[in-house]
C-alpha cells in the first residue's frame, strides 16, 4: 500500500498476556517511529529505528517493551505482561530519513487491556 | 530538553470565524516546528512544517502559522474555518534527533 500500515487496528486482551503490535512502513522509508498515545494526550515517543537498528529507544517505559525490525521494514512492538495501563493506541511513523522531513504516520493500534 | 506547551485545550468556533490554535515550545538547540492534524478514528496528518527561512509558513487546508524565535511560539491560524475543521490539532517539535515532542493538543470544535 502507499501509506504506513499497522495491524491490528484494534485489540483487546487480558491482565498479564503477551501482545504484538505490526507496523508496515511505506516502501524505502530508513526510519521508522513507535509512538503511545493516551486517551486525551498527544502521542509520547517510544523508539526510533533507523534501518534494522534501535537508535533511540529512550521512551520505552520499562522492559516490558521492546520491538524489532529485523530487516529494515517491517517492525514488531511486543509487550508482555500486560497492564491496564499500557491501554492506548499505539501509533507507527516512518519517514525517508531521520531529521526534518515529514513523518508519515499510521492510523494506529487501539489496544485495550482488560 | 525539549517540550510543547499548547495553551489551549479546546477552541469552540463558529463557522466562517477566524481561529488561532497556541502553540509555545522549549528548547536550548535549534528546533524544527510541525503542526499536525486528527481527524476522528484517523491518524496524523501533516497540516504545516517550519524548517528555516521565511517564518511565515503556509499549509494545507488554508492553515498557516508563525514561527516566533523570540517569544517561542509557533501559532496556527486559519482566517475562515468550515464545519470539516472541527478535529484533534497537535504542535509538535523536532531537533533533527529524529523523534517528535507533542503538545497535549487542542480540540478545535467548528459551530454551525
Amino acid at each position: 500500500g502507499a501509506g504506513v500500515s499497522q495491524t491490528p487496528s484494534n485489540k483487546v486482551t487480558e491482565k498479564g498476556k503477551y501482545v504484538e503490535l505490526r507496523c508496515d512502513p511505506i516502501s524505502g522509508h530508513t526510519a521508522l517511529y513507535w509512538y503511545r498515545q493516551s486517551l486525551g494526550q498527544g502521542p509520547e515517543f517510544l523508539i526510533y529505528f533507523q534501518g534494522t537498528g534501535a537508535a533511540d529507544d529512550s521512551g520505552l517505559p520499562n522492559d516490558r517493551f521492546f520491538a524489532v525490525r529485523p530487516e529494515g521494514s517491517v517492525s514488531t512492538l511486543k509487550i508482555q505482561r500486560t497492564e491496564r495501563g499500557d491501554s492506548a493506541v499505539y501509533l507507527c511513523a516512518s519517514s525517508p530519513d531521520r531529521a526534518n522531513t515529514e513523518a508519515f504516520f499510521g492510523q494506529g493500534t487501539r489496544l485495550t487491556v482488560v | 530538553a525539549q517540550s510543547v506547551t499548547q495553551l489551549d485545550s479546546q477552541v469552540p468556533v463558529f463557522e466562517e470565524a477566524p481561529v488561532e490554535l497556541r502553540c509555545n515550545y522549549s528548547s536550548s538547540v535549534s528546533v524544527y516546528l510541525f503542526w499536525y492534524v486528527q481527524y476522528p478514528n484517523q491518524g496524523l496528518q501533516l497540516l504545516l512544517k517550519y524548517l528555516s527561512g521565511s517564518t511565515l509558513v503556509k499549509g494545507i487546508n488554508g492553515f498557516e502559522a508563525e514561527f516566533n524565535k523570540s517569544q517561542t511560539s509557533f501559532h496556527l491560524r486559519k482566517p475562515s474555518v468550515h464545519i470539516s475543521d472541527t478535529a484533534e490539532y497537535f504542535c509538535a517539535v523536532n531537533s533533527n534527533t529524529g523523534k517528535l515532542i507533542f503538545g497535549q493538543g487542542t480540540t478545535l470544535q467548528v459551530k454551525p
